[in-house]
């Protein structure tokens, strides 16, 4: 099964405008981390965004905040104000008690003016 | 935040050779870094984990000799693809987990693009 589930191949969205790119997760464990991650067309992936499981509130960095509902399993990402530099793959990924990161198979964002 | 640097960036090789890269962090000690291996289109697939000074571990699929790791010191680690052939082309990237935060998140290199011809 898969632990990390990404629905949305690819998104677009209008300069300005927000979005919201689903994440839906499975495991067992009761610590967890999910990560979201940019990947912009010259490969390098940059952290945004982190929501621990235990963590009351929903994570906010900048422009990005993190929409967690811990009964439904899901952590999707929402960017606001988009900007066509936000255009890139992105990633949502889980830490469990291992430490490995488990990714799921991204979304493509398209950004248009 | 922390910086992790990676090198070759591009690298071609011909078949039958071995090619190594190197992973570094740049402003922490990382005593763990992975190696992940990332086909066009698709997303990240670990390969190993790499532990200081211990025997890497590897990922079910993948293969040790072929893919031989060195934890030397803290802030450097290294992936040496040995006797390369074209479907070992790929882009490898490497992260370094800051353990010196809560969350531990890790940090990714720029990536290597691996051509074997």
């Amino acid at each position: 099964a898969q632990k990390i589930t990404q629905t949305q191949p690819g998104m677009f969205v209008q300069e300005k405008e927000a979005v919201t790119l689903d994440c839906t997760y499975d495991t067992s464990d009761p610590s967890y981390g999910l990560f979201w991650y940019k990947q912009p067309s010259s490969g390098e992936m940059i952290f945004l965004i982190y929501q621990g499981s235990y963590d009351q509130q929903n994570a906010t960095e900048g422009r990005y905040s993190l929409n967690f509902q811990k009964a439904r399993k899901s952590a999707n990402l929402v960017i606001s104000a988009s900007q066509l530099g936000d255009s890139a793959m992105y990633f949502c990924a889980m830490r469990e008690a291992t430490d490995k990161l488990i990714f799921g198979t991204g979304t493509r964002l398209q950004v248009f003016p | 935040g922390a910086v992790v640097s990676q090198h070759p960036s591009r690298v071609i090789c011909k078949s039958g050779t071995s090619v190594k890269i190197e992973c570094r962090s740049l402003d922490f000690q990382a005593t763990t870094m992975f190696w992940y291996r990332q086909f066009p289109k698709q997303s990240l697939m670990l390969m190993a984990t790499s532990n200081e000074g211990s025997k890497a571990t590897y990922e079910q699929g993948v293969e040790k000799d072929k893919f031989l790791i060195n934890h030397a010191s803290l802030t450097l680690s290294t992936l040496t693809v040995t006797s390369a052939h074209p479907e070992d082309s790929s882009f490898y990237i490497c992260s370094a987990r800051d353990s010196r935060t809560v969350r531990g998140e890790q940090y990714f290199g720029p990536g290597t693009r691996l051509t074997v011809t």
